[in-house]
């Protein structure tokens, strides 16, 4: 099993709700990523989870708050975002953070539209 | 400071050309390379990478790429384009560094027309 696996696909929610993203993979790894895409642009980093601890936030806004309940789980939970946010947010998992591979492996991403 | 740039934001090339897309980095201490490709609506799908050994490297779908140490590139290559390898191209980097996350580049729009 090589797959990293988001829901929803596509999420649309008003500036007052609160919804959460979720990402699973069952390849063993021991990093989890959260990425944000806009249209035309590479993934921009927002958090790194390595063995379930947070070790990196790129400064991201506290209406994104990721959680990382287990090795396999990671979820953004979203609140009170603004139009701006809408973005395609892609969840990545790697053998561990800054492992001697360095590969990333990337679900399909989950498609947000803030109304 | 370490960076990687992708020199050309789109690409346009008839279909069976050939294709370059260009990749340099900047670093310090050994790096690893990737290219990944986007296609439309899709999540990001690894073409291939250079950790070491041989710096010619072969990926899917008939890309290859050439890590060149002095010049500090690792450009991607296909001989013959088709139609359905239109999509963004990102060249990415990652440090051999504990505690360090991947680097895009800004991506190239290959367009392939017949």
């Amino acid at each position: 099993d090589t797959e990293v696996t988001q829901t929803p696909k596509h999420l649309v929610m008003g500036m007052t709700n609160k919804k959460s993203l979720k990402c699973e993979q069952h390849m063993g790894h021991r990093a989890m990523y959260w990425y944000k895409q806009k249209a035309k642009k590479p993934p921009e980093l927002m958090f790194v989870y390595s063995y379930e601890k947070l070790s990196i936030n790129e400064s991201v806004p506290s209406r994104f708050s990721p959680e990382c309940p287990n090795s396999s789980l990671l979820n953004l939970h979203l609140h009170a975002l603004q139009p701006e946010d809408s973005a395609l947010y892609l969840c990545a998992s790697s053998h561990s953070l800054g492992s001697s591979t360095g590969e990333l492996f990337f679900g399909e991403g989950s498609r947000l539209t803030v109304l | 400071a370490q960076s990687v740039t992708q020199l050309d934001s789109q690409v346009p090339v008839f279909e069976e050309a050939p294709v370059e897309l260009r990749c340099n980095y900047s670093s310090s201490v050994s790096v690893y390379l990737f290219w990944y490709v986007q296609y439309p609506n899709q999540g990001l799908q690894l073409l291939l990478k250079y950790l070491s050994g041989s710096t010619l490297v072969k990926g899917i779908n008939g890309f290859e790429a050439e890590f060149n140490k002095s010049q500090t590139s690792f450009h991607l290559r296909k001989p013959s384009v088709h139609i359905s390898d239109t999509a963004e191209y990102f060249c990415a980097v990652t440090f051999n560094q504990a505690g360090t996350a991947l680097i895009f580049g800004k991506g190239t729009t290959l367009s392939v027309s017949s």
